[in-house]
């Protein structure tokens, strides 16, 4: 079976633009999860989605959003990008029966 | 404010010694601890996980002990290899529909040949 599969890797923008990044869950995992992790803060949830609805979210301003698709494919938008957004981002995703949250190798994001 | 408390930040062990990562929490409503290895370029991936009514869980040279009462939890790798030289998470989950850990800060993990 395939693992989560995350694009883009590596991505550098500037202050003020935005960006989206894209998550393919393993086959049959109906639940998402993304997180930032950088050095200092360590890896902080952002949300989660299942089943195409948002089940949680984390302590971060409205300019981090998510959705997720029917085929359970999720992408999340930072929009008006700050310097401190710089980190990676990563997704996981959850079989409904295991608790195990199984990750892809998450983007880097840098921004200048 | 740090939920998951973990510690030492960095550890050097040398081959066949043994490895101690302590974590200690604060919310009594969680019920799921895990502890992921990440290797550099890589996402973190499950090692071992415990639930609180187990006070201790082996697989393999890895070993998760577990203080409810005094709310913490510690990961013990035995004869420590190269090849674990990683960064190490403790993390928590409060129970119900709910899938968002609580993370450690990690552990940079090196073991000398």
């Amino acid at each position: 079976k395939a693992g989560v599969t995350q694009t883009p890797r590596y991505l550098i923008k500037t202050r003020g633009q935005q960006v989206t990044l894209s998550c393919s869950p393993i086959s049959g995992h109906r639940s998402v999860s993304w997180y930032q992790q950088t050095p200092g803060q360590g890896l902080q949830f952002l949300f989660e989605y299942f089943s195409e609805t948002q089940r949680n979210k984390g302590n971060f301003p409205g300019r981090f959003s998510g959705r997720q698709f029917s085929n359970s494919r999720s992408e999340m938008n930072v929009s008006t990008l700050e310097l401190g957004d710089s980190a990676l981002y990563l997704c996981a995703s959850n079989p409904d029966w295991e608790e195990t949250q199984y990750f892809g190798p998450g983007t880097r994001l840098l921004v200048l | 404010q740090q939920q998951v408390k973990q510690s030492p930040q960095s550890l050097i062990v040398q081959k066949g010694g043994i490895s101690i990562i302590n974590c200690a929490y604060e919310n009594t409503a969680f019920d799921y601890f895990p502890w992921y290895q990440q290797f550099p370029g890589k996402g973190p991936a499950l090692l071992i996980a415990i639930r609180p009514d187990v006070s201790e869980k082996k697989e393999g040279r890895f070993t998760i002990s577990f203080n409810k009462s005094a709310k913490q939890f510690s990961l013990h790798i035995m004869d420590s290899q190269p090849g674990d030289s990683a960064t190490y998470f403790c993390a928590a989950r409060r129970g119900g529909n709910n899938r968002k850990l609580i993370w450690g800060l990690g552990t940079s993990l090196a073991v000398n040949p």
